[in-house]
């Protein structure tokens, strides 16, 4: 079964220009989720979507960012325009389905893709 | 707001040897999993251990272990019989609505 994958790997662009990160979950994973680690720092959560709909994207820095999730199959991030503090590692996750909320149902485990590394220069 | 921290940014260990990573974490949850991920460089986070809040007995996966201090917010990683394949970056996190990562601890195998 192929894993989390992610596009592209690496990612060098000047500041004020427009990227878009690729994420494709395990087939038949609701969930999505993006994360961020800046250099040397924590991986910080970005956003969570639940088939198509976006369930909490309160992770996200400002409104230069946009996700989507076309049809509840692959999700694309998009930063426009880009800034220099954006550098860093994306990382997408996905996970089967939750069975109800909150920590007493059963925890999914989220697979992770590579990450993405973009570097604004 | 929950926080992890991985007071170690870089640890070393002597093949054959064991190695302890420590994690601290806050919260006002009873309720949560802890967990450590796995990094290799260049290669996908993979889930090494998991423990559940509720449970008192320390997770065990193979020479994985942990020791899960609940009044004092800590959780550490003991890896036995350190192999060159264990070197990567190691991830502390926390979940009871979303996953909370520390900083990560970069673990080098010295053969």
């Amino acid at each position: 079964e192929a894993g989390v994958t992610q596009f592209p790997s690496h990612s060098v662009i000047e500041k004020g220009q427009t990227v878009t990160l690729r994420c494709d979950p395990i087939s038949g994973h609701d969930n999505l989720y993006w994360y961020r680690r800046v250099m040397g720092k924590e991986i910080k959560f970005l956003l969570h979507f639940v088939k198509e709909s976006k369930q909490d994207e309160s992770g996200m820095p400002n409104n230069r960012f946009l996700a989507e999730r076309t049809g509840g199959t692959y999700s694309t991030l998009k930063v426009q325009p880009a800034e220099l503090e954006d550098s860093g590692v994306y990382f997408c996750a996905s996970s089967q389905g939750l069975l109800g909320t909150g920590v007493s149902s059963s925890y999914n485990e989220q697979f992770f893709g590579p990450g993405t590394r973009l570097t604004v220069l | 707001a929950q926080t992890v921290t991985q007071s170690q940014p870089e640890m070393s260990v002597q093949e054959a040897e064991t190695v302890t990573l420590s994690c601290t974490y806050d919260t006002s949850e009873s309720d949560y999993y802890l967990f450590w991920y796995k990094q290799p460089p260049s290669r996908q986070m993979i889930l090494v251990i998991r423990q559940e809040a509720y449970k008192q007995q320390n997770a065990t996966e193979n020479r994985f272990s942990v020791n899960f201090q609940k009044a004092a917010k800590s959780f550490s990683l003991k890896i036995s019989d350190s192999q060159l394949g264990d070197a990567a970056m190691y991830f502390c996190a926390y979940y009871s609505v979303k996953l909370v990562f520390g900083a990560g601890t970069i673990l080098r195998v010295k053969s």
